[in-house]
Formats: structure tokens, C-alpha cells, sequence
């Protein structure tokens, strides 16, 4: 039972141009979500997050955004480079110690 | 300079093996975390663990072990019993109680049972 889920195992844009990529859960109790980012063999490195009081964060060419009611939260890069090639994350947690869960990943190709 | 260290980078094990995987940190945070990674699978959590000599099971503990006697510690421990040992794990660890605090990854360690 997979209670985050990114549907889209990879996605194509090209260098210049919006990457969106999405994000959907299940569990209401679900309030801070975040997004890694992953190279081949490495560990995945922090991205960006959101708490679930705020419907957008905003950090450079990155933006999350969060819509509670469809529970559903996505992460746009603009502009797209070619080095954010890669496999995207979205991981969400609810309120104290609980672990993050993470989604399946989603490998975004930015091609120049 | 602080962070998360994971040794061997690369380990190959023989079947009915159990093997060690190591994850030292210095970021003096509470919370260890391992997960395994498989294709397509995205992240899953193995064992976790709040405080010293304190630990939970995750998603997918069976045929694992761990140990958390040193804050900067947490090895984990893959038995003969893991029916399907092959994959890249990654140790994890963030400031515990801290609601918005992220966790922070070693470089992660790839096991190959031969």
C-alpha cells in the first residue's frame, strides 16, 4: 500500500524550458513533505520542502507546491539544466519522529 | 567536516553470508535511519532509531539487524535470512524532534550476493 506515489517514472524536457514533476498521497496525518534529489550511486541530497500550512516554497529555480484538498504536491525547476538530470524524490511525514516514506522516484532527463 | 559515512562502498557476500555495513556520523543527531534501494522501488525503511540503544523496525526488517550502542553509530547487519539481499543501502540521520528537520544521506553502500 503505497502511501506516496509519483506516477510518472521519468520524464524528458528540454534545457530551458519547466520541469514539473508530481507528487500524490494518501495519508491525511501527512504534514511536511520534501523532495531529494539523486545521482547514480550516491545518496540522495536535500532539495527542498514544504510544511502543510503553506500551499508554496520557493527556493531559486525551485518551487513545491502543495495542494492539500487533492493531496497532491508538485516541484517545478525553471529553467530546466541539464545538470538537474536525475532521479527526483518526493518524501512526506507526519507530525514528531515518524520516518519519511518516499515515493518510487521519478528520473527527470534535461536535454540541451 | 560533518556528515554520514557509509563503508564498504562495495561489498560482494556469498549466499548464507551475514555481512556488516557500516554508517558512522558526526552531525551529533539524534535519529539513524537505514533504507534499501531497488530499481524502481524508491526508498524503503529498514530499521530506525531514535535514541541510543533504542531501535524500530521498518517497512522491511526481516532477514536485518541493527544495533545502536554509540549516538554516532548504527550498523546494520544483513543475515542469511534476507531472501533477497542484493541492493544499494542508505543510512540516514536527522536532529530528532525537530518536526521540519530533513535527513541528511550517506553515500550509500551496494551489496551484491554472488
Amino acid at each position: 500500500d503505497q502511501q506516496v506515489k509519483q506516477n510518472s517514472p521519468s520524464l524528458s524536457v528540454q534545457e530551458g524550458r519547466i520541469s514539473i514533476l508530481n507528487c500524490d498521497y494518501t495519508n491525511s496525518m501527512f504534514d511536511y513533505f520534501l523532495w531529494y534529489k539523486k545521482y547514480p550511486a550516491e545518496g540522495p541530497t536535500f532539495l527542498i520542502s514544504i510544511s502543510s500550512i503553506k500551499d508554496k516554497n520557493e527556493d531559486g529555480r525551485f518551487t513545491v507546491f502543495l495542494n492539500k484538498s487533492a493531496k497532491h504536491l508538485s516541484l517545478h525547476i525553471v529553467p530546466s539544466q541539464p545538470g538537474d538530470s536525475a532521479v527526483y524524490f518526493c518524501a512526506a511525514r507526519g507530525s514528531g519522529n515518524t520516518p519519511l516514506v518516499f515515493g518510487k522516484g521519478t528520473r527527470l532527463s534535461v536535454i540541451a | 567536516d560533518g556528515g554520514i559515512t557509509q563503508s564498504p562502498k562495495y561489498l560482494f557476500r556469498k549466499e548464507g553470508q551475514n555481512v556488516t555495513l557500516s554508517c558512522e556520523q558526526n552531525l551529533n543527531h539524534d535519529a539513524m535511519y537505514w533504507y534499501r534501494q531497488d530499481p524502481g522501488q524508491g526508498l524503503r525503511l529498514i530499521y530506525y532509531s531514535q535514541i541510543v540503544n533504542d531501535f524500530q523496525k521498518g517497512d522491511i526488517a526481516e532477514g536485518y539487524s541493527v544495533s545502536r550502542e554509540k549516538k554516532e553509530s548504527f550498523p546494520l547487519t544483513v543475515t542469511s535470512a534476507q531472501k533477497n539481499p542484493t541492493a544499494f543501502y542508505l543510512c540516514a540521520s536527522r536532529i530528532r524532534g525537530l518536526d521540519t528537520g530533513e535527513l541528511f544521506f550517506g553515500e550509500g553502500s551496494r551489496l551484491t550476493v554472488l
